[in-house]
């Protein structure tokens, strides 16, 4: 699976739109960006993937470069409670059975 | 409804000691993984099991690790002999039978600290 970079922290206002970015230049055509996200001392939660188009859903929206060479996670209107590390994977779809995520972005979400 | 259950929650041990850490998947779900995520890293996939095939083994780092799952529901992860490198959040996942992959429900993890 191809390797993803993300700044290794980021705060949001509450309330404002938070954009979390993430440059996976080695990103091969079949493979998938995936974004999960981590609140303290819980499981990852499935967030949002997409291929190529740009992808929303009742959490968030996917926007991928037109080269596939990086992507943006927007959570709309951050809460308190979207305070989390996000990760961002590439993935095949047919590929193997293993999931790994790098150290993710610690998005910080202020009063 | 219930999630992905794992026990225990925190489990310290002695070096050496072998440890069982249990993962109760969602009812119905025959797809199951195991990861951990050391301090500071991202998550390592360690095992799947899918219905009654075999296996996929290829993420266990030394041969302590093993895992089984009982009747297709029940696993437990095993931990012969651990070291000190083995601490980390052990974390099980189930998926439903035809979901997609990204429709995997991760539990709250087991913390294994070996002292």
């Amino acid at each position: 699976d191809a390797k993803t970079t993300q700044p290794p922290s980021m705060d949001c206002a509450e309330g404002r739109a938070a954009n979390l970015p993430c440059n996976h230049s080695t990103i091969s055509g079949n493979e998938y960006v995936y974004w999960y996200r981590q609140i303290h001392s819980q499981g990852p939660q499935y967030i949002i993937h997409g291929l190529k188009n740009n992808e929303t859903n009742e959490m968030a929206s996917l926007i991928i470069t037109e080269d596939r060479k990086s992507s943006t996670l927007i959570l709309p209107h951050a809460t308190l409670r979207d305070t989390a590390v996000y990760y961002c994977i590439v993935r095949d779809q047919t590929g193997a059975n293993n999931l790994f995520f790098g150290t993710g972005t610690r998005l910080t979400v202020i009063p | 409804g219930a999630g992905v259950s794992q026990s225990p929650s925190n489990k310290v041990t002695e070096k050496g000691k072998d440890v069982e850490l249990r993962c109760d998947p969602i009812s119905g779900h025959t797809a199951l993984y195991w990861y951990r995520q050391s301090l500071g890293q991202g998550l390592e996939f360690l095992i799947y099991f899918q219905g009654n095939s075999a296996p996929d083994k290829s993420g266990l780092p030394s041969d302590r690790f093993s895992a089984e799952r009982t009747g297709g529901s029940v696993s437990t992860l095993t931990i012969q002999r651990t070291q000190q490198e083995d601490s980390a959040v052990y974390l099980c996942a189930s998926r439903r039978q035809g979901a997609r992959f990204s429709e995997q429900f991760f539990g709250p993890g087991t913390r294994l600290t070996v002292l």
